[in-house]
């Protein structure tokens, strides 16, 4: 059965502390994987997409790498505005946008 | 450019009551979609269109209908409305073309059923 498993369920970092979430995947014929952002209250909303090993996607503070089993989302120096939810999702090879997600990482960083 | 559009935002229901979830876009998607996201799960697929008079069946069809007459409109229907459905309803809409797993997200519609 296609899993998502996200790591910790929640983050809550200093200004400035950088660290990484994880999301582990089990899936067969894996076409792509994706993080978004969710505000409270929000939909979630579209950051990365990454299709292979090795891939790397960046975007302001925010790196994600994929390797065959699980992918990470880097946080470098965080403000208090990258506060939210961070959801992973893995889209099989199936020819359409079916998407897994994981539950999610709540990310709170102060100030 | 609004996006993708839900309506309405809030509602409570008796249990029995059906109602209808409204989703429009404005961006001439073909791909649309209806998750519900409920607490320590993740978004779960409900129904899906890949164009006009077009829709198929995800992870958690029971309970709910769809209908896709127009590109622009979406709407999910709850026929008969029951507490396991208190959830909060997000529809999704991307283009074919680009068949990235893009999605873009309406704000939600939250429903509680008593």
């Amino acid at each position: 059965e296609d899993q998502v498993t996200q790591s910790p369920e929640a983050l809550r970092l200093q200004e400035g502390e950088s660290s990484s979430l994880n999301c582990s995947y089990t899936v067969s014929g894996l076409r792509g994987l994706f993080w978004y952002r969710q505000d409270p209250g929000k939909g979630p909303e579209f950051l990365f997409t990454l299709y292979s090993a090795g891939e790397e996607k960046e975007k302001e503070r925010l790196k994600a790498t994929l390797t065959k089993k699980e992918s990470f989302l880097h946080i470098t120096a965080p403000k208090p505005e990258d506060s939210a939810t961070y959801l992973c999702a893995v889209q099989k090879n199936t020819g359409f946008q079916k998407l897994v997600f994981g539950t999610g990482t709540r990310l709170l960083v102060s100030p | 450019n609004a996006g993708v559009t839900q309506t309405p935002k809030f509602q409570v229901l008796k249990t029995g009551q059906s109602m209808t979830l409204q989703c429009a876009q404005d961006m001439n998607h073909e791909y649309m979609s209806w998750y519900r996201q409920d607490p320590g799960m993740g978004l779960r697929l409900i129904h899906y269109s890949v164009g006009a008079g077009i829709t198929d069946q995800g992870e958690v069809p029971n309970g709910y209908n769809v209908s896709r007459s127009t590109t622009e409109d979406f709407p999910l229907r709850l026929l008969s409305a029951a507490p396991s459905q208190t959830s909060v309803y997000f529809c999704a809409s991307t283009s074919g073309s680009a068949n990235t797993g893009e999605l873009f997200f309406g704000e939600g519609s939250r429903l509680t059923v008593l």
